[in-house]
């Protein structure tokens, strides 16, 4: 059936570095794309999303790029701070009735 | 001013109880949804509402049961509660438009504990 696989589980990077989190999906029709962040005892919330007719999109320290034909997505994170550390799942759409399939999720740690 | 409110926040019950939890939400969204978060994270859909209609079930046991009474609300009512139940669910709501995906609006969670 159709599959989000996400990498890596967990993530840890210095204060100020780069963070790359990767998402392969097995629909070819799915057509949208987003990331949610989730802190600690609180729900998901979109951070950056991306459409099907787009291969890039950016919003300050956060991107996200989409390559179609391979069938993968990735977010990355410029400059990274303390209170980027979350866990951060990708998501893609499937079907008709706005259903999302889910990554794992990745666990992303900054070290001061 | 909150988007979109769940309760109770915590709750923790015996095998073989009946609950519910409660979800609302004052965005004016049309589309209403249930999910599973286990232990190691992983978000799973249980249903989706469109319009206070079913248009979403995924594989759930039966004892789980979803009522709309509006499009405002969406609750789920679990019985014969189980071990394996325990879990944190997430209420979330979206803006449908035409078939066009929008974000969803998330609740901050039930943290359900069965003993």
């Amino acid at each position: 059936g159709e599959n989000v696989e996400q990498h890596p589980s967990t993530l840890s990077v210095q204060e100020g570095d780069s963070a790359v989190i990767k998402c392969t999906y097995s629909d070819s029709a799915s057509n949208y794309f987003p990331w949610y962040k989730q802190e600690l005892g609180k729900g998901p919330q979109l951070i950056i999303d991306i459409r099907s007719n787009v291969g890039e999109k950016k919003d300050q320290r956060i991107a996200v790029t989409l390559n179609k034909t391979a069938k993968h997505f990735s977010l990355h994170i410029t400059e990274t701070q303390p209170e980027d550390s979350a866990v951060y799942f990708c998501a893609a759409s499937i079907g008709s009735n706005y259903q999302l399939i889910w990554g794992a999720g990745t666990k992303l740690i900054i070290k001061p | 001013d909150t988007a979109v409110s769940q309760t109770p926040k915590y709750l923790v019950t015996q095998m073989g109880n009946d609950k519910s939890i409660k979800c609302e939400q004052n965005l004016g969204h049309d589309t209403m949804y249930w999910y599973k978060q286990d232990s190691k994270k992983f978000l799973k859909i249980m249903f989706s509402y469109n319009n206070k209609e079913l248009i979403i079930n995924e594989t759930v046991p039966n004892r789980f049961s979803p009522k709309s009474p509006d499009k405002a609300h969406l609750n789920l009512h679990i019985n014969s509660l189980e071990l394996g139940d325990s879990a944190v669910y997430f209420c979330a709501s979206s803006p449908s438009s035409g078939g066009r995906y929008n974000e969803q609006f998330f609740g901050p969670g039930t943290r359900l504990t069965v003993l």
